[in-house]
């Protein structure tokens, strides 16, 4: 079974740009989540989505937003983009309901992002 | 979710076993152990989870003590790829919820 996938790996954007990221689950998976990992903060957690709708945010500010779709692929944007913004963004699936795996998430690779 | 403790650095030879300890003192009954790790610069691997019993699967060994206020997990024939971020997250299960609180987690480096 494939794994999470995320495109693009890598964007390089300027300040006050906007930028989308998109995340297709494992097959089956109806929940992603979204991180944001900086050598500074660590690894923080931005928002959750099942059957698309939000069910948890973390402590970011409105320029971050998601949405998933039907087929449960996902995506998230970041408006006005702030030098601050430069990381590497993580999404990650989680089985159904059920089951001895329903509360593991299954990370994808990544996408880094350079705000310049 | 409980908070947890860890070493921020081990290293280990190549083909001897890793232990990597974990302290989740403040944990409470119905909150699981879990184990990721990230390799450099990709996303976090899951490796192993547990709530009291000792587990075992083909990445590595979770042993929690009868108190669960701690575990450690075993990676029994460390090579160089098991050079990594290891990180030790204790969540509830049923929340609704998949949040994953990521602490600093404990860098193995593993020498030839």
């Amino acid at each position: 079974k494939a794994g999470v996938t995320q495109t693009p790996r890598y964007l390089i954007k300027t300040r006050g740009q906007q930028v989308t990221l998109s995340c297709s689950p494992i097959s089956g998976h109806r929940s992603v989540s979204w991180y944001q990992q900086t050598p500074g903060q660590g690894l923080q957690f931005l928002f959750e989505y099942f059957s698309e709708t939000q069910r948890n945010k973390g402590n970011f500010p409105g320029r971050f937003s998601g949405r998933q779709f039907s087929n449960s692929r996902s995506e998230m944007n970041v408006s006005t983009l702030e030098l601050g913004d430069s990381a590497l963004y993580l999404c990650a699936s989680r089985p159904p309901i059920g089951g001895r795996y329903q509360e593991t998430q299954y990370f994808g690779p990544g996408t880094r992002l350079l705000v310049l | 979710d409980a908070k947890t403790t860890q070493p921020p650095s081990m290293d280990c030879a190549e083909g001897r076993a890793a232990n990597l300890p974990c302290n989740h003192s403040t944990i409470s009954g119905n909150e699981y152990v879990y184990w990721y790790r990230q390799i450099h610069s990709q996303g976090p691997q899951y490796i192993i989870h547990g709530l009291k019993n000792n587990e075992t699967n083909e990445m590595a060994s979770l042993i929690i003590t009868e108190d669960r206020k701690s575990s450690t997990l075993i990676l029994p024939h460390a090579t160089l790829r098991d050079t990594a971020v290891y990180y030790c997250i204790v969540r509830s299960w049923g929340e609704g919820y998949s949040t994953l609180t990521f602490g600093k987690g404990t860098m193995l480096l593993v020498s030839p």
